[in-house]
Protein backbone atom coordinates (compact mmCIF):
# COMPACT_ATOMS: atom_id res chain seq x y z
CA UNK A 1 0.00 0.00 0.00
CA UNK A 2 1.11 3.88 0.11
CA UNK A 3 3.43 5.12 2.46
CA UNK A 4 3.77 8.41 2.80
CA UNK A 5 6.44 9.95 4.77
CA UNK A 6 6.96 13.61 6.71
CA UNK A 7 9.30 15.89 7.77
CA UNK A 8 10.33 17.57 10.02
CA UNK A 9 8.20 16.25 12.71
CA UNK A 10 8.88 19.65 14.34
CA UNK A 11 9.87 23.15 12.97
CA UNK A 12 10.54 25.88 15.10
CA UNK A 13 10.27 29.62 12.91
CA UNK A 14 11.01 33.18 13.79
CA UNK A 15 7.80 35.26 12.91
CA UNK A 16 8.25 36.42 9.17
CA UNK A 17 10.15 33.89 7.76
CA UNK A 18 9.47 30.58 5.66
CA UNK A 19 8.41 27.42 6.71
CA UNK A 20 9.00 24.72 4.38
CA UNK A 21 7.56 20.99 4.89
CA UNK A 22 8.43 17.68 2.73
CA UNK A 23 6.73 14.66 2.09
CA UNK A 24 7.35 11.54 0.00
CA UNK A 25 5.54 8.89 -1.41
CA UNK A 26 5.47 5.41 -2.57
CA UNK A 27 2.95 4.62 -5.02
CA UNK A 28 3.20 6.26 -8.82
CA UNK A 29 -0.35 6.42 -9.26
CA UNK A 30 -0.93 8.80 -6.54
CA UNK A 31 -2.57 11.73 -8.19
CA UNK A 32 -4.00 13.85 -5.27
CA UNK A 33 -1.76 15.72 -3.17
CA UNK A 34 -4.10 17.51 0.21
CA UNK A 35 -2.49 19.34 2.63
CA UNK A 36 -3.94 19.88 5.76
CA UNK A 37 -3.78 22.06 9.66
CA UNK A 38 -4.44 21.43 12.51
CA UNK A 39 -5.40 23.75 14.79
CA UNK A 40 -5.40 22.67 18.65
CA UNK A 41 -8.97 20.83 19.95
CA UNK A 42 -10.17 20.78 15.99
CA UNK A 43 -9.99 18.91 12.75
CA UNK A 44 -7.73 19.18 10.37
CA UNK A 45 -8.89 21.58 8.07
CA UNK A 46 -7.56 21.84 4.16
CA UNK A 47 -5.34 24.61 3.32
CA UNK A 48 -4.22 23.54 -0.14
CA UNK A 49 -3.76 20.78 -2.54
CA UNK A 50 -2.45 19.90 -6.12
CA UNK A 51 -3.27 17.65 -8.46
CA UNK A 52 -0.44 15.66 -10.34
CA UNK A 53 -1.17 17.63 -13.59
CA UNK A 54 0.30 20.49 -12.34
CA UNK A 55 4.05 21.21 -10.54
CA UNK A 56 3.07 24.17 -8.51
CA UNK A 57 0.17 26.15 -6.48
CA UNK A 58 0.09 29.05 -4.93
CA UNK A 59 -2.45 30.93 -2.64
CA UNK A 60 -1.44 34.08 -0.93
CA UNK A 61 1.71 32.94 1.28
CA UNK A 62 1.19 29.62 1.01
CA UNK A 63 2.55 27.30 -1.98
CA UNK A 64 2.70 23.33 -2.46
CA UNK A 65 5.60 22.16 -5.32
CA UNK A 66 5.34 18.32 -7.04
CA UNK A 67 7.84 16.63 -8.52
CA UNK A 68 5.92 13.53 -9.69
CA UNK A 69 9.39 11.59 -11.14
CA UNK A 70 10.97 12.27 -7.62
CA UNK A 71 7.42 11.21 -6.03
CA UNK A 72 7.64 13.96 -3.26
CA UNK A 73 5.63 17.32 -2.57
CA UNK A 74 6.63 20.29 -0.19
CA UNK A 75 4.30 22.54 1.59
CA UNK A 76 5.74 26.51 1.76
CA UNK A 77 4.31 29.11 3.80
CA UNK A 78 6.53 32.94 3.52
CA UNK A 79 5.88 35.31 6.07
CA UNK A 80 4.81 33.59 8.76
CA UNK A 81 2.58 34.49 11.40
CA UNK A 82 1.64 33.47 14.77
CA UNK A 83 -1.82 32.17 13.77
CA UNK A 84 0.30 29.69 11.44
CA UNK A 85 1.64 27.98 14.17
CA UNK A 86 -0.24 24.56 14.28
CA UNK A 87 -0.09 20.94 13.19
CA UNK A 88 0.42 20.22 9.52
CA UNK A 89 -0.24 17.08 7.27
CA UNK A 90 0.76 16.01 3.89
CA UNK A 91 -1.41 13.37 2.19
CA UNK A 92 -1.61 11.23 -1.18
CA UNK A 93 -4.65 9.90 -2.59
CA UNK A 94 -4.63 5.67 -3.34
CA UNK A 95 -6.94 3.70 -5.03
CA UNK A 96 -8.20 0.90 -2.48
CA UNK A 97 -8.77 -2.52 -3.10
CA UNK A 98 -11.79 -2.35 -4.59
CA UNK A 99 -11.31 0.73 -6.81
CA UNK A 100 -12.40 3.69 -4.13
CA UNK A 101 -10.57 6.72 -3.46
CA UNK A 102 -8.91 7.28 -0.10
CA UNK A 103 -6.18 9.35 1.19
CA UNK A 104 -3.09 7.70 2.86
CA UNK A 105 -1.57 10.75 5.43
CA UNK A 106 2.16 12.11 6.79
CA UNK A 107 2.83 11.60 10.37
CA UNK A 108 2.62 15.25 11.02
CA UNK A 109 4.68 18.93 11.25
CA UNK A 110 4.89 20.67 14.61
CA UNK A 111 4.97 23.76 13.25
CA UNK A 112 5.87 26.98 16.17
CA UNK A 113 5.95 30.44 14.97
CA UNK A 114 8.12 32.49 17.37
CA UNK A 115 7.37 36.20 18.05
CA UNK B 1 -21.46 26.30 6.30
CA UNK B 2 -20.48 22.78 5.80
CA UNK B 3 -20.44 20.56 8.78
CA UNK B 4 -19.53 17.52 10.06
CA UNK B 5 -20.48 16.42 14.12
CA UNK B 6 -19.41 13.92 16.45
CA UNK B 7 -21.37 12.26 19.12
CA UNK B 8 -18.96 13.12 21.77
CA UNK B 9 -15.80 15.19 22.92
CA UNK B 10 -14.94 12.55 25.31
CA UNK B 11 -15.69 9.90 26.44
CA UNK B 12 -14.38 7.48 29.17
CA UNK B 13 -14.93 3.86 29.18
CA UNK B 14 -14.02 -0.01 30.46
CA UNK B 15 -12.07 -2.17 28.93
CA UNK B 16 -14.73 -4.91 27.27
CA UNK B 17 -17.28 -2.26 27.11
CA UNK B 18 -18.96 -1.65 23.46
CA UNK B 19 -18.60 1.22 22.31
CA UNK B 20 -20.73 3.46 19.65
CA UNK B 21 -19.45 6.60 17.94
CA UNK B 22 -21.78 8.52 15.91
CA UNK B 23 -20.82 10.91 13.14
CA UNK B 24 -23.31 13.16 11.20
CA UNK B 25 -22.74 15.63 8.49
CA UNK B 26 -24.99 18.19 6.44
CA UNK B 27 -23.37 18.10 2.94
CA UNK B 28 -25.26 15.19 1.09
CA UNK B 29 -21.57 13.69 0.63
CA UNK B 30 -21.23 10.03 -0.48
CA UNK B 31 -17.81 9.23 1.33
CA UNK B 32 -17.28 9.16 5.25
CA UNK B 33 -14.57 8.33 7.16
CA UNK B 34 -13.59 7.33 10.05
CA UNK B 35 -9.93 7.85 11.57
CA UNK B 36 -7.64 7.68 14.75
CA UNK B 37 -5.00 10.02 15.55
CA UNK B 38 -2.05 9.06 17.69
CA UNK B 39 0.86 11.07 18.88
CA UNK B 40 3.78 10.27 15.76
CA UNK B 41 1.48 7.90 14.19
CA UNK B 42 -0.53 10.93 12.16
CA UNK B 43 -3.65 9.47 11.07
CA UNK B 44 -4.79 6.45 10.27
CA UNK B 45 -8.14 5.07 8.25
CA UNK B 46 -9.98 2.39 9.83
CA UNK B 47 -13.06 2.19 7.86
CA UNK B 48 -14.95 4.17 5.04
CA UNK B 49 -17.81 4.09 3.43
CA UNK B 50 -18.64 4.90 -0.20
CA UNK B 51 -22.59 4.80 -0.03
CA UNK B 52 -25.55 3.93 2.31
CA UNK B 53 -25.00 0.26 3.43
CA UNK B 54 -21.23 -0.09 1.43
CA UNK B 55 -18.12 0.28 3.52
CA UNK B 56 -14.80 -0.91 2.84
CA UNK B 57 -11.67 -1.48 5.40
CA UNK B 58 -8.95 0.81 5.63
CA UNK B 59 -5.49 0.15 6.78
CA UNK B 60 -6.53 -0.19 10.34
CA UNK B 61 -9.64 -2.13 10.82
CA UNK B 62 -9.16 -4.86 13.41
CA UNK B 63 -11.32 -4.52 16.32
CA UNK B 64 -13.56 -1.77 14.87
CA UNK B 65 -16.77 -2.13 12.45
CA UNK B 66 -18.62 0.55 11.34
CA UNK B 67 -22.63 0.97 10.35
CA UNK B 68 -23.95 3.50 7.33
CA UNK B 69 -28.26 3.30 7.32
CA UNK B 70 -28.53 6.55 6.29
CA UNK B 71 -26.22 8.99 4.01
CA UNK B 72 -25.80 11.49 6.43
CA UNK B 73 -24.57 9.44 9.52
CA UNK B 74 -22.04 6.70 9.68
CA UNK B 75 -21.14 4.88 12.65
CA UNK B 76 -18.18 3.41 14.12
CA UNK B 77 -18.10 0.48 16.75
CA UNK B 78 -16.02 -1.30 19.11
CA UNK B 79 -17.62 -4.27 19.96
CA UNK B 80 -15.04 -4.89 22.72
CA UNK B 81 -12.65 -1.71 23.78
CA UNK B 82 -9.35 -2.53 24.82
CA UNK B 83 -6.58 -0.06 26.31
CA UNK B 84 -4.58 -0.13 22.90
CA UNK B 85 -8.38 1.47 21.49
CA UNK B 86 -7.70 4.76 23.66
CA UNK B 87 -6.72 7.62 21.31
CA UNK B 88 -8.33 10.29 19.39
CA UNK B 89 -10.80 9.38 16.45
CA UNK B 90 -11.83 11.98 13.95
CA UNK B 91 -14.81 11.52 11.22
CA UNK B 92 -14.74 13.07 7.71
CA UNK B 93 -16.59 13.26 4.60
CA UNK B 94 -16.33 13.73 1.31
CA UNK B 95 -18.24 14.22 -2.20
CA UNK B 96 -17.72 11.05 -4.59
CA UNK B 97 -15.63 10.13 -7.14
CA UNK B 98 -12.38 12.33 -7.87
CA UNK B 99 -10.40 13.05 -4.36
CA UNK B 100 -11.92 16.16 -3.12
CA UNK B 101 -11.40 17.82 0.60
CA UNK B 102 -12.40 15.71 3.23
CA UNK B 103 -13.94 18.39 5.87
CA UNK B 104 -13.65 16.42 9.49
CA UNK B 105 -15.27 16.81 12.72
CA UNK B 106 -13.58 18.50 16.41
CA UNK B 107 -12.80 14.72 17.29
CA UNK B 108 -13.85 12.32 20.09
CA UNK B 109 -11.40 11.65 22.63
CA UNK B 110 -12.44 7.90 24.10
CA UNK B 111 -10.55 6.73 27.11
CA UNK B 112 -10.46 3.14 27.80
CA UNK B 113 -9.55 2.31 31.43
Amino acid sequence: GENVEQHPSTLSVQEGDSAVIKCTYSDSASNYFPWYKQELGKGPQLIIDIRSNVGEKKDQRIAVTLNKTAKHFSLHITETQPEDSAVYFCAASTISNFGNEKLTFGTGTRLTIIP
Amino acid sequence: DVKVTQSSRYLVKRTGEKVFLECVQDMDHENMFWYRQDPGLGLRLIYFSYDVKMKEKGDIPEGYSVSREKKERFSLILESASTNQTSMYLCASSLGGLPYEQYFGPGTRLTVT
